[in-house]
């Protein structure tokens, strides 16, 4: 596997369902990120992990609970969603602040549906 | 209030004309700019980058702008072709944060 994994890749989950989003980067980053796009708003930076601690939770409901076990792998943990949080979850990673050049690789993301 | 503005919702270029995208934002902080692009179903992939110290970047059939005086950039892709039908997203951020701010993006369609 390279670049950045998540899975599944699709999901639909009821509003009492608990589930786990998955994501994997290959690329040695020290950084991770969650984001959720939604029809026609930007990307919303849900979280960000610098070297296994989160730095940022973007004021995000405590239904949404990350993981970080180690630079590699990031969780998202779901329960008791509502319907309005039916978007696509992005998953990114890079090198991590103040490294040069900053971009975020993108995993394909996992498009979840809250019925 | 958005801090990177992508004021045009959709673009349509015929192919192989230029295709100019365009984006504004407000925080002067921001050192470093990139362009992603975005298929359907797909996680975005990095385009093309310019560090604030440069007004010029290239690589290939992209180019993009910046002019910091205006805090504008743009992305020029020429000659257009079918494959970059996507969306585009804008991104800035400050290289010692951890942070890329998005714009909403703008579909560009290439019209046979």
């Amino acid at each position: 596997e390279t670049g950045v994994t998540q899975t599944p890749r699709h999901l639909v989950m009821g509003m009492t369902n608990k589930k786990s989003l998955k994501c994997e980067q290959h690329l040695g980053h020290n950084a991770m990120y969650w984001y959720k796009q939604s029809a026609k708003k930007p990307l919303e930076l849900m979280f960000v992990y610098n070297f296994k601690e989160q730095t940022e939770n973007n004021s995000v409901p405590s239904r949404f609970s990350p993981e970080c076990p180690n630079s590699s792998h990031l969780f998202l943990h779901l329960h008791t969603l509502q319907p309005e949080d039916s978007a696509l979850y992005l998953c990114a990673s890079s090198q991590g602040p103040g490294q040069a050049p900053n971009e975020q690789f993108f995993g394909p993301g996992t498009r979840l549906t809250v019925l | 209030d958005q801090q990177v503005k992508q004021n045009s919702p959709s673009l349509s270029v015929q192919e192989g004309r230029i295709s100019i995208l365009n984006c504004d934002y407000t925080n002067s902080m921001f050192d470093y700019f990139l362009w992603y692009k975005k298929y359907p179903a797909e996680g975005p992939t990095f385009l093309i980058s310019i560090s604030s110290i440069k007004d010029k970047n290239e690589d290939g059939r992209f180019t993009v702008f910046l002019n910091k005086s205006a805090k504008h950039l743009s992305l020029h892709i020429v000659p257009s072709q079918p494959g970059d039908s996507a969306v585009y997203f804008c991104a800035a951020s400050v290289i010692r944060d951890d942070k890329i701010i998005f714009g909403k993006g703008t579909r560009l369609h290439i019209l046979p």
